[in-house]
């Protein structure tokens, strides 16, 4: 079946440009997570989606970060102002959401979106 | 089929118990590896490289074989900390270092 898909793939834009970038989850899932990886990095959580929930946003760097989920679905990921630091790759993943107190549901991650900011 | 394979698990063990995870992945452009960790609702931790040579690290050995484009986990003593989703995870650098994570095998340490 359908996984999560993200768009772009890749996206390459100068330093203090606006850029939005889009997740589609697996149907049904109720939690929805962006992270990112730079180069050399780890993964690094940048905020957490669960149904009607507030967001955790715990993860993300800067006010420039901003993201949104509509209808419990797609969500957009924004980064205002673009500045080199934030060239990554952007991985969005969605999951059943676990009970309480058991391990984590996996999480079906997409193939990224890998940002250049020249 | 997917590019990266996992047992997708659970594995309920007991205290103490050994436990080995597999993976397999498709693309013969993998160059490098790794293991991640993940907690319930926390992001996917970095638990170890794996390298050719095969890897050690405290109760966890890592191991890689190229031939057969496999990787495994083998955790001792398992501990109830351990409880977790552990994740395979492949780079690819010649897709600008794409990275292809598996689905995760869920591990349950029970008492």
């Amino acid at each position: 079946g359908a996984g999560v898909s993200q768009s772009p793939s890749n996206k390459v834009t100068e330093k203090g440009k606006d850029v939005e970038l889009r997740c589609d989850p697996i149907s049904g899932h109720t939690a929805l997570y962006w992270y990112r990886q730079s180069l050399g990095q780890g993964l690094e959580f940048l905020i957490y989606f669960q149904g009607n929930s507030a967001p955790d946003k715990s993860g993300l760097p800067s006010d420039r970060f901003s993201a949104e989920r509509t209808g419990g679905s797609v969500s957009t990921l924004t980064i205002q102002r673009t500045q080199q630091e934030d060239s990554a790759v952007y991985l969005c993943a969605s999951s059943l959401e676990g009970k309480r107190g058991t391990v984590a549901q996996p999480q079906h991650f997409g193939d990224g979106t890998r940002l250049s900011i020249l | 089929r997917k590019e990266v394979e996992q047992d997708p698990g659970p594995f309920n063990v007991p205290e103490g118990a050994t436990v080995a995870f597999n993976c397999t992945y498709s693309n013969s452009a993998s160059q490098s590896f790794f293991w991640y960790r993940q907690d319930c609702r926390k992001e996917p931790k970095l638990l170890m490289s794996v390298y050719s040579s095969g890897n050690e690290d405290g109760r966890f050995t890592a191991q890689l074989n190229r031939a057969s484009q496999y990787i495994s986990l083998l955790i001792r003593d398992s501990k109830l900390s351990d409880s977790a989703t552990y994740l395979c995870v492949v780079l690819i650098y010649n897709q600008g270092g794409k990275l292809i994570f598996g689905q995760g095998t869920e591990l349950s340490v029970k008492p």
